[in-house]
């Protein structure tokens, strides 16, 4: 069980393109999903928050047009990266929160490794 | 907000033997420790969590400790093998629907 799902798990686009990653919970429902980057060698860096039905809560320095997140249902939510740049290379992680979990618990995705030329 | 404090940033060891790696956090308010262990190119995967009403658990060769006075605690791998050559993750949470806060991640190899 907690089986959480990143499309695609790896994905080249171009400068200037965008780009949508989708993070599923296969078999619970998550009122709650975060969304991460990570650079190599380094820990988990949170991007924002996202809550089912509202908008979402983005971290210090993240810019909320440039990383879109939409989170629609219960068990999908999606990043989208726009006007992608270099700099924008990066593994993004999902984590979602079961709604019944009592406690903090969070399930990662297996990342999506991002390459803009 | 919370500060999360890992240690040792790398520990090799020789297979068979145990591992420990330590956390500290800031925020008394935290009553969640998971531990993830990440394996090169992909996501963190839960190993392990402790909930603020319990001192120790354990499940297999996997073990946690809090220590709630003193704001640390400690995860502890039993007869270490290859595979458990990873990335380990401490974190700290509050209520559910609010982001951990992770420590800075510990490299762990186990040479046979």
């Amino acid at each position: 069980g907690a089986v959480v799902s990143q499309h695609p798990s790896w994905v080249i686009c171009k400068s200037g393109t965008s780009v949508k990653i989708e993070c599923r919970s296969l078999d619970f429902q998550a009122t709650t999903m975060f969304w991460y980057r990570q650079f190599p060698k380094q820990s988990l860096m949170l991007m924002a928050t996202s809550n089912e039905g509202s908008k979402a809560t983005y971290e210090q320095g993240v810019e909320k047009d440039k990383f879109l997140i939409n989170h629609a249902s219960l068990t999908l939510s999606t990043l989208t990266v726009t006007s992608a740049h270099p700099e924008d290379s990066s593994f993004y992680i999902c984590s979602a929160s079961p709604t019944s979990g009592a406690y903090n618990e969070q399930f990662f995705g297996p990342g999506t490794r991002l390459t803009v030329l | 907000g919370e500060n999360v404090e890992q240690h040792p940033s790398t520990l090799s060891v020789q297979e068979g033997d145990s591992a420990v790696i330590k956390c500290t956090y800031s925020d008394s308010a935290s009553n969640y420790f998971p531990w993830y262990k990440q394996e090169l190119g992909k996501g963190p995967q839960l190993i392990i969590d402790i909930r603020s009403n319990v001192g120790e658990k354990k499940d297999q060769r996997i073990a946690v400790t809090l220590n709630k006075t003193a704001k640390h605690f400690s995860l502890h791998i039993t007869e270490t093998q290859p595979e458990d050559s990873a990335v380990y993750f401490c974190a700290s949470g509050e209520n559910s629907g609010y982001a951990l806060n992770f420590g800075k991640g510990t490299s762990l190899l186990v040479t046979p």
